[in-house]
């Protein structure tokens, strides 16, 4: 069964904080993809690699950075959280394909207080 | 740049009703079209592809076909149960497209009732 992993499914982070979420995938997959979703906002992307090491930032990159140092990683960094980045953080990976699906990690929900 | 628009929500259908969710879109090339559903407190997964003009996609009742003179892939469902209700997502991979070639749609919410 293919897998998207995400390390955490909720964190509570404090302001100022720098924070960490890792993806892995068992696919070996090129692309990998960082979202936030908000309500009415529906998925903006926030960073996607499509190799190792190779990044591009999407919407909203501001506020974040990605690493990828292997290919099945990829690390979504918040350099110093703030209120505003409270949201539902999904990952995801596919092929380079275009008449292929993206597969989702579960989740995570951060919360900065 | 490629794009995609679908039917603003929330969507709130009685147990068996008929379902139809519009999505349309603009690309270069020859995109591939896909719907994700999202269930409460999950990821997206995949419910049905489609990767050429007139295929149709299918998977647990619903149904979407791949319509390039109209540049449409509306999701429907003859009859939709209280299990369905989730957030449904448009989406589209093209060569031509920037941004990893994976675009969505803003989402719609459905709500059935029984």
């Amino acid at each position: 069964d293919v897998k998207v992993t995400q390390s955490s499914r909720y964190l509570v982070k404090r302001t100022g904080e720098k924070v960490f979420l890792e993806c892995v995938q068992d696919m070996d997959h090129e692309n990998m993809f960082w979202y936030r979703q908000d309500p009415g906002l529906g998925l903006r992307l926030i960073y996607f690699s499509y190799d190792v090491k190779m990044k591009e930032k999407g919407d909203i990159p501001e506020g974040y950075s990605v690493s990828r140092e292997k290919k099945e990683r990829f690390s979504l960094i918040l350099e110093s959280a703030s209120t505003n980045q409270t949201s539902m953080y999904l990952c995801a990976s596919s092929e380079l394909q275009v008449n292929t699906e993206a597969f989702f990690g579960q989740g995570t929900r951060l919360t900065v207080v | 740049g490629d794009s995609v628009t679908q039917m603003e929500g929330p969507v709130t259908l009685s147990e068996e009703a008929f379902l139809t969710i519009n999505c349309t879109y603009t690309a270069t090339g020859y995109p591939s079209l896909f719907w994700y559903v999202q269930y409460p407190g999950e990821g997206l997964q995949l419910l049905l592809k489609a990767t050429k003009a007139d295929d149709k996609g299918s998977n647990k009742g619903f149904e979407a076909t791949y319509r390039k003179e109209t540049t449409s892939f509306h999701l429907e469902k003859g009859s939709v149960q209280v299990s369905d209700s989730a957030v449904y997502f448009c989406a589209l991979r093209s060569y031509g497209g920037s941004q990893g070639n994976l675009i969505f749609g803003k989402g719609t919410k459905l709500s059935v009732k029984p």
